[in-house]
């Protein structure tokens, strides 16, 4: 079955260090997205990519950066990790032009000590 | 600004009644509404879609309403079940901001048993 992952479900990690959350979806979907869940904020958007090579900003884009080389991958890097970064990320995919229909993985739960 | 809004951040229903989730957006461009599930610790869920073009559309045990006059929609689930204890999203899109979704801070549903 077709499917979306996310990895590490869990991450500590310290204030000013590099670190990639990965994402691997096996629908073959052109659209992927990445999210920060946060109490009183709900899902906001950090970057989302709707075919390879291609790559946008979200509203929360600041301090994290991602790359498309194939269908099936969007690392999420947070380059100096901040305790603002504290969050549960999710990431989605969609099929193209089927934006609003979005398959979410199990989230990264991120602490940033 | 953009925004969509929820009337009532929790609700609680007893098991069988029918639960009605609202949504209010301030958008008037968006042509395309969703609702999403997230279960606890999990990704959100797909439930259901309306177009701006339609007024209602039904699912199984899931009903979505479109009030364009008022910039609202709800979500009617029909004999609610415990396993429907989730907090449900609205999200909106429209063409001029890339199709990317808006989404709403979140209604908690409790079902009592």
């Amino acid at each position: 079955d077709a499917e979306i992952t996310q990895s590490p479900r869990h991450k500590i990690t310290e204030t000013g260090r590099q670190v990639t959350l990965a994402c691997h979806q096996t629908w073959n979907h052109n659209n992927m997205f990445w999210y920060r869940q946060d109490l009183g904020h709900g899902l906001r958007l950090i970057h989302y990519s709707y075919g390879v090579h291609d790559t946008n900003k979200g509203e929360v884009s600041d301090g994290y950066s991602v790359s498309r080389s194939n269908t099936e991958d969007l690392p999420l890097t947070l380059e100096s990790a901040a305790s603002s970064q504290t969050s549960v990320y999710f990431c989605a995919s969609s099929a193209a032009g089927r934006v609003e229909t979005q398959y979410f993985g199990p989230g990264t739960r991120l602490l940033v000590l | 600004g953009e925004s969509v809004g929820l009337h009532l951040p929790t609700l609680s229903v007893q098991e069988g009644d029918n639960s009605i989730i609202n949504c209010a957006y301030s958008n008037s461009a968006s042509d395309y509404f969703i609702w999403y599930k997230q279960e606890s610790g999990k990704g959100p869920q797909f439930i259901i879609d309306i177009r701006s073009n339609m007024d209602k559309r039904q699912g199984q045990r899931v009903t979505v309403l479109l009030n364009k006059t008022v910039k609202h929609l709800s979500l009617q689930i029909a004999a609610t079940q415990p396993g429907d204890s989730a907090v449900y999203f609205c999200a909106e899109t429209y063409a001029g901001n890339n199709r990317k979704l808006i989404w709403g801070l979140g209604t908690s549903l409790a079902v009592n048993p």
